[in-house]
C-alpha cells in the first residue's frame, strides 16, 4: 500500500457539469476524510467518515456536494452543477482512530471550472 | 471564534541557516497539534506533531515548540536544504489523536536560498 490515492489528479470541467472524484485510503485506516483548499489558503474541512458511516459534514458542504464510503474503503465526492467558485484543490486523508499521528494525505483532486 | 493563523506569510533563509516558522491558535480547548510540509502540487505531508500536554517536541532536524500561555506554536527547522522549500502550515485539533476534524492556518511560505 503506498498511501491515500486521489483520482482524477486534474478535471476541467465547465459550469454547471456534475464531477465525480475518488479516493481509496490507506487500507487500514477506518476514517476518511475530504478537504479543500483554494490558492494560498489552508485546506478546509468537508466531511469525514468511520468505516461507511458520515459522522460530520462542513457548512460549506452544500447540497450540492455529497460523499459516499460504501463499503467503509474507498470513498467518492459528487459536486453537482458545479459553479466556478468550485474551483479548487479537493483534499483526502485517511487514518486509523487511536493513532497518534495525524493524517496521510493525498495528492488531491486539482477541480477547474470554466 | 476559532482560527489558527500564522504570523508571516513568507519566509526566506539562507541555506544552512535555521529556521523558525511561527503560529498563533485562538481556541484554548485545542489539545494537538500538527505542522504540515506542503510542496506544490502534493497533498500536506505530516512533519510532527505536539500534545498539550507538551512543550517541546524534537524530530529529525525539526522541534516544535507549544507555548499555551500565550496559544502560540512553532516550527523550528535546523541546518535548512533547498528541499525544505515549501508551504508550512500548523493545524489544530481537539482529539488528542488527532482523529477529528483539523484546523489549517493560511500557512507560510518558506523558501531556502542556496
Amino acid at each position: 500500500d503506498t498511501g491515500v490515492s486521489q483520482d482524477p489528479r486534474h478535471k476541467i470541467t465547465k459550469r454547471g457539469q456534475n464531477v465525480t472524484f475518488r479516493c481509496d485510503p490507506i487500507s487500514e485506516h477506518n476514517r476518511l476524510y475530504w478537504y479543500r483548499q483554494t490558492l494560498g489558503q489552508g485546506p478546509e474541512f468537508l466531511t469525514y467518515f468511520q468505516n461507511e458511516a458520515q459522522l460530520e459534514k462542513s457548512r460549506l458542504l452544500s447540497d450540492r456536494f455529497s460523499a459516499e464510503r460504501p463499503k467503509g474503503s474507498f470513498s467518492t465526492l459528487e459536486i453537482q452543477r458545479t459553479e466556478q467558485g468550485d474551483s479548487a484543490m479537493y483534499l483526502c486523508a485517511s487514518t486509523l482512530t487511536g493513532t497518534a499521528y495525524g493524517y496521510t494525505f493525498g495528492s488531491g483532486t486539482r477541480l477547474t471550472v470554466v | 471564534g476559532e482560527s489558527v493563523g500564522l504570523h508571516l506569510p513568507t519566509l526566506s533563509v539562507q541555506e544552512g541557516d535555521n529556521s523558525i516558522i511561527n503560529c498563533a491558535y485562538s481556541n484554548s480547548a485545542s489539545d494537538y497539534f500538527i505542522w504540515y510540509k506542503q510542496e506544490s502540487g502534493k497533498g500536506p505531508q505530516f512533519i510532527i506533531d505536539i500534545r498539550s500536554n507538551m512543550d517541546k517536541r524534537q524530530g529529525q532536524r525539526v522541534t516544535v515548540l507549544l507555548n499555551k500561555t500565550v496559544k502560540h506554536l512553532s516550527l523550528q527547522i535546523a541546518a535548512t536544504q533547498p528541499g525544505d522549500s515549501a508551504v508550512y502550515f500548523c493545524a489544530e485539533n481537539r482529539s488528542n489523536f488527532g482523529n477529528e476534524k483539523l484546523t489549517f492556518g493560511t500557512g507560510t511560505r518558506l523558501t531556502i536560498i542556496p
